[in-house]
Parts: C-alpha cells; structure tokens; sequence
C-alpha cells in the first residue's frame, strides 16, 4: 500500500537558518504530494503541493519538489522565522480516489 | 476561500454519553468529507470517507456501529461518538473536498475529552 515517511523530529533551528525536511513516499501510481502545516491548536492547512514529476510547489517561501527518481518531496525553506513553529505533514494522494496518505509529521521549533 | 468550520471546538463529556461534532464547509460544496483523528504527536489516522447523500466509507478496525458519520447536505457532516469511554479521547479533524478538486480542506479540529 501507499505510504509516507518523513525525517524524525523534532527539529530545532535559529531563526534565519535553512530548513530542510525529508519526505519519501512508496505508490503504485503517480500520486499527487503535498505538504501541509499545523500550528498549535489548529487544524491543518495546505502549504504546498506538486502533481507531477519535477513540478516545484512554493509558498510563503517553503518550496519542495516532487522527485520522481528518487521518490522524494523534501521540504526546504531559506531563512525560517519563529512564526514558522509549526507541525508540518508530508501526504500524497493517489491519481484515482480521494484519500490521502500522512507522513508521521515533523515537529519544528524555531528560536529567535 | 474553501473555509471548512468544525463545531464544537473542544467538548468534555461523561463516560457513556454520545457526543455530536459537526464539520461544515462555509464558502463550498463538499461532494466529499473525511474523518481524522489524531493521537498526541502522531499524524492523522483517517477514520471514514462519506460523500453526500450516501453512506460513508469507513476504514479498517473503525467501528461504524460507534463512529457514526451522516453527510446530509453538501455543507455539512456529522460525527458522533456513541457511548464514548476514555480511550475515544482524541483530537478529531474533518477535511472536504469538492467534485473536480483533489485538494483537501481542514477544520480546525474538535478536542474530546471523556472522563
């Protein structure tokens, strides 16, 4: 079956540093991949996402690649700020059906 | 745009009691609703997919006789836990979906406690 794994957290950074999270994923098909962010208390919002190979999602400054290769879709960002903290999922769906398939989810602290 | 509304936000109720969350899309029509719920510090385990008008869809080990799902209308969706004891204690999230989107839209969760 699908599934996704994400690096290990948490993950605790200074603000202004790079930021990158790990996602792999396993599929039968050619799924759709997406990060999305939770911020304490909060349900999830969709940061980003990439439908195809090589497509490049960005937002707020978060970008990721779907990596078809290497079935990867990690999670950068240049310079994070405290705002950034945040629980953060890598999911990917499958071209047919609407269910979508989480990672474990990255814990990130960010400190001023 | 594509606002989806989880009511209540947080509820504590007796063991033994059922309890009511309502999920709702504000600015859309959901053909799809999906149910989560999420352990402390874990990823979201999806419990049932219901699409308007039928009856949901629900995952393996999810009891359907305990987690009812009613999805009316296109803007609304139920949860109810019935005879909730402890262990049902849980954050639960919603997302929707509409017809020709793969997106998935989240509510804010509901947080259940049952002493």
């Amino acid at each position: 079956g699908d599934s996704v794994t994400q690096m290990e957290g948490p993950v605790t950074l200074s603000e202004e540093a790079f930021l990158t999270i790990n996602c792999t994923y396993t599929a039968t098909g050619y799924p759709s991949l997406f990060w999305y962010v939770q911020y304490p208390g909060e349900g999830l919002q969709l940061l980003l996402k990439a439908t195809k190979a090589d497509d490049k999602g960005s937002n707020k400054g978060f970008e990721a690649t779907y990596r078809k290769e290497t079935t990867s879709f990690h999670l950068e960002k240049g310079s994070v700020q405290v705002s950034d903290s945040a629980v953060y999922f890598c999911a990917l769906k499958e071209t047919s059906g609407s269910r979508l398939t989480f990672g474990e989810g990255t814990q990130l602290t960010v400190n001023p | 745009g594509a606002v989806v509304s989880q009511h209540p936000s947080r509820v504590i109720c007796k063991s033994g009691t059922s309890v009511k969350i309502e999920c709702r899309s504000l600015d859309f029509q959901a053909t799809t609703m999906f149910w989560y719920r999420q352990f402390p510090k874990q990823s979201l385990m999806l419990m049932a997919t219901s699409n308007e008008g039928s009856k949901a869809t629900y995952e393996q080990g999810v009891e359907k006789d305990k987690f009812l799902i009613n999805h009316a209308s296109l803007t609304l969706s139920t949860l109810t836990v019935t005879s909730a004891h402890p262990e049902d204690s849980s954050f639960y999230i919603c997302s929707a979906s509409y017809r020709g989107r793969e997106t998935q839209y989240f509510g804010p969760g509901t947080r259940l406690l049952v002493l």
